[in-house]
This record gives C-alpha cells, sequence and structure tokens, in this order.
C-alpha cells in the first residue's frame, strides 16, 4: 500500500525566504513519481511540480523545486523567495501505481507567509 | 489554465433530498476522478473513470454514485443526503498516457443539515 507522510502541520516564514516542505513517502513500486500540489483557501488543487523516480536530476519549476531523496523515501518542496500569495496548504501525492493518477495525498501543511 | 467545472460551488440541503454535483471538462480528457476532503485534511478518492461507460470505486467507500456517459461530464449523486455526508467534493482529470498532473475543479462545499 501507498503511504504518504507530511510531518508539518503548520509553518510560519517570512516572506522573501525560503522554506522547505518535508514529505516522506512508501510504495513498493520500482517505478514512481511524486506530486506536489498548492490548495488556496478558495478550495481548487493547483499542480506545482512532479518527479519521476527515474529523473536523474532534481525537478525545477519556476520558485518551486524538488529535493528528492530516494535512499530517504523523501521529496521535500522548497520554494524559494517566498511570497505573500504562497500562504496556502500543500500536499505532497502518489499515484497509486506507476502510470495511474489515482493518487494518494498526504495530509498536508499549511504553510502562512508573513509579511 | 485548467478547463474544468464544478457546480454549485456551494450547497447547504436538508437530509434525506437527493443531490448531484456536476463536473464537466473540456480538455479532452479520458480519466476523471472524485475526491472528498474534510475542511483541513488530506483529499480521499471516492471515484475515478477511465473513460465513456467505465466507473470504478477509489479506495475511500461511498455512498454516493457516479456516471460516464460522455468524456466530458462525470456527475457525483447521493440518492439520500446525510449529515456524514458534508465534505468538500473536488473533481479532477488527466489525459490518458504515461503519468500526466491531474487538473482539479474549484470543489463542492456541501452541508447537509
Amino acid at each position: 500500500a501507498q503511504k504518504i507522510t507530511q510531518t508539518q502541520p503548520g509553518m510560519f516564514v517570512q516572506e522573501k525566504e525560503a522554506v522547505t516542505l518535508d514529505c516522506t513517502y512508501d510504495t513498493s513500486d520500482q517505478s514512481y513519481g511524486l506530486f506536489w500540489y498548492k490548495q488556496p483557501s478558495s478550495g481548487e488543487m493547483i499542480f506545482l511540480i512532479y518527479q519521476g523516480s527515474y529523473d536523474e536530476q532534481n525537478a525545477t519549476e519556476g520558485r518551486y523545486s524538488l529535493n528528492f531523496q530516494k535512499a530517504r523515501k523523501s521529496a521535500n518542496l522548497v520554494i524559494s523567495a517566498s511570497q505573500l500569495g504562497d500562504s496556502a496548504m500543500y500536499f505532497c501525492a502518489l499515484p497509486s501505481n506507476f502510470g495511474n493518477e489515482k493518487l494518494t495525498f498526504g495530509t498536508g501543511t499549511r504553510l502562512t507567509i508573513i509579511p | 489554465e485548467a478547463d474544468i467545472y464544478q457546480t454549485p460551488r456551494y450547497l447547504v440541503i436538508g437530509t434525506g433530498k437527493k443531490i448531484t454535483l456536476e463536473c464537466s471538462q473540456t480538455m479532452g480528457h479520458d480519466k476523471m476522478y472524485w475526491y472528498q476532503q474534510d475542511p483541513g485534511m488530506e483529499l480521499h478518492l471516492i471515484h475515478y473513470s477511465y473513460g465513456v461507460n467505465s466507473t470504478e470505486k477509489g479506495d475511500l467507500s461511498s455512498e454516493s454514485t457516479v456516471s460516464r456517459i460522455r468524456t466530458e461530464h462525470f456527475p457525483l449523486t447521493l440518492e439520500s443526503a446525510r449529515p456524514s455526508h458534508t465534505s468538500q467534493y473536488l473533481c479532477a482529470s488527466s489525459k490518458t498516457g504515461l503519468i500526466s498532473e491531474a487538473f482539479f475543479g474549484q470543489g463542492t462545499r456541501l452541508t447537509v443539515v
């Protein structure tokens, strides 16, 4: 069974600082991938970044990057130069099996950016 | 910007009523999903579909039902709403092929009184 663990229920970060949101996972699949989604207070889920276990380099998308460490089974999201608009819930998610977008979500981290 | 729409955004309804939550996408995606999310909690998959006439139950047991008669439309129905059904329901879709991101609608916040 897939399992995602996000151990930081809430974080407060000063604007313009970098922040790392932790995510560890457990899967028996040899090939897999990790998604990160952002959920603002309005409720929709916004895709941020994805990395497959087969990718050699850590994924980056603008201010978002993944610190993917397969040996430790962690896929931490790094947000550089945080902005007030980054305040939201952040979810890490793992597909139930490779090639399938049935996602298992972590419990999320509520990030608050302080002006 | 994702083209997936859910209506209504908010719904307050009495116990025992039948309700249908609508979800439509204009991206031509074959795969569609319904997730349930309690406030401040993770999302749980309750239904999914791989295409027209395909529906499967997700990991979380739900009394709701779904149908997929058209590619773009994936409505969720509760025959008799109960207070325990109070939650947020999020619809998503993704394209066929190797893993691609799921696009989510804005959700329906359902309150059953």
